[in-house]
């Protein structure tokens, strides 16, 4: 079966870096997405990786090494605002969008 | 307006009702979908509709009853729920189908609540 593996929880610092992992097994790769999703509202497109590497975009980067099945998405300089759900997903080989169970980022002072 | 709208926010329905969820995209997008999202549960696609024909229906239960009248609107007609159908329903839409870097956009779902 196809499985999207991350933390459910994490507690960070304000100004602090925090990484979130996210492992897949899936039926083929067309590519892998983070998005963001504050309680109560509509999720947000963070990133897209779709060959080995490092994405930067601002204060977030995010990860890829598709032969480990493995991604993660790194936040910097941690702000209150950040406190949200993180969301991995992964298309498979038939461009059907597999998501996690979203990692839940508590951003303490 | 702008993104992806939808109506109502908040939904309490008894199990013998009859009620509709109303999505609309203002990004000229030709796909859209129905997720149902459970608390600290993976996103759940139900439906997929390109260029307004559905190609995607997950095993859901009739009692959901997908409408995409054109490629700005998307339904869901909801009929004899069960309590486990409680969840968040997200609309989404993106610029074909999947392929690609496109990502979808997320509308901020109705909380639904079966009694």
């Amino acid at each position: 079966g196809q499985n999207i593996d991350q933390p459910t929880e994490m507690t960070a610092t304000e100004g602090a870096i925090v990484q979130i992992n996210c492992t897949y097994q899936t039926s083929g790769f067309n590519g892998l997405f983070w998005y963001q999703q504050h309680a109560g509202e509509a999720p947000t497109f963070l990133s897209y990786n779709v060959l080995d590497g490092l994405e930067e975009k601002g204060r977030f980067s995010s990860f890829l090494s598709r032969s480990k099945g493995y991604s993660y998405l790194l936040l910097k300089e941690l702000q209150m605002k950040d406190s949200a759900s993180y969301l991995c997903a992964v298309r498979d080989s038939n461009y059907q969008l597999i998501w996690g169970a979203g990692t839940k980022l508590i951003i303490k002072p | 307006e702008t993104g992806v709208t939808q109506t109502p926010r908040h939904l309490v329905m008894g199990m013998t009702n009859k009620k509709s969820l109303k999505c609309e995209q203002h990004l000229g997008h030709n796909a859209m979908y129905w997720y149902k999202q459970s608390a600290k549960k993976p996103l759940e696609l139900m439906f997929v509709y390109s260029l307004e024909e559905r190609v995607e229906n997950n095993s859901v239960p009739s009692r959901f009853s997908p409408e995409c009248p054109n490629s700005s609107h998307l339904f869901l007609h909801l009929h004899t729920l069960q309590p486990e159908d409680s969840a968040l329903y997200l609309c989404a839409s993106s610029q074909d189908e999947g392929t690609g870097a496109a990502e979808a956009f997320f509308g901020q779902g109705t909380r639904l609540t079966v009694v």
